[in-house]
């Protein structure tokens, strides 16, 4: 069974700037089964990017995914407001990752 | 719209079992996998399995094999997840997503229900 770890765990930063999130996977996962969710308190996760790079309908532009083989990546260019919540990685249809809180510093 | 709604939340003793709805609407329920993942109070996701709405076909996460129980009925649009023999550590929120694509299986999941909260205490 493949792992995912995703790092850092919680990341403090400001309305505005730039954040980047990591998942490694144990093993290859090809780029074509890797997503990403965003989760706020008392909601049920919300779809951002699929196929490791594609936004997800109605997902705005600052979001973006690249990666591939164990190693991939979710960047918000500029934070917004409603962005600070919490981000997993998925491998289609199976594990997640334990999540990244993302937190106004 | 494309909408996943989940039953009520439930509260059960340890030992038993619960069984959760998810009826879908807003497209064609046989067409797409349903996915059923929980999440412990201030943890993380946690897959649980699928089951084809077509075929009635199912994958069962390994941590919950013997214990889980997924079935459909296209009739009314409606997916069922029952977990038995409860513990205290099963005590979540218990959501349920369709995939983005059609008769996939291994996919994203582009919609979820809203949860059910199943608590498990004596």
């Amino acid at each position: 069974e493949i792992v995912l770890t995703q790092s850092p765990g919680t990341l403090s930063l400001s309305p505005g700037e730039r954040a980047t999130l990591s998942c490694r996977a144990s093993q290859s996962v090809s780029s074509s089964y890797l997503a990403w969710y965003q989760q706020k308190p008392g909601q049920a996760p919300r779809l951002l990017i699929y196929g490791s790079s594609i936004r997800a309908t109605g997902i705005p532009d600052r979001f973006s995914g690249s990666g591939s083989g164990t190693d991939f990546t979710l960047t918000i260019s500029r934070l917004e407001p409603e962005d600070f919540a919490v981000y997993y990685c998925q491998q289609y249809g199976k594990t997640f990752g334990q999540g990244t809180k993302v937190e106004i510093k | 719209q494309v909408q996943l709604v989940q039953s009520g939340a439930e509260v059960k003793e340890p030992g038993a079992s619960v069984k959760v709805s998810c009826k879908a609407s807003g497209y064609t329920f046989t067409g797409y996998y349903i996915h059923w993942v929980r999440q412990a109070p201030g943890q993380g996701l946690e897959w649980m399995g699928w089951i084809n709405p077509n075929s009635g076909d199912t994958n069962y996460a390994q941590n919950f094999q013997g214990r889980v129980t997924m079935t459909g009925d296209a009739s009314i649009n409606t997916a069922y997840m029952e977990l038995s023999r409860l513990l205290s550590d099963d005590t979540a929120v218990y959501y349920c997503a369709k995939e983005l694509q059609l008769w996939s299986g291994m996919d994203a999941f582009n919609i979820w229900g809203q949860g059910t909260m199943v608590t498990v205490s004596s």
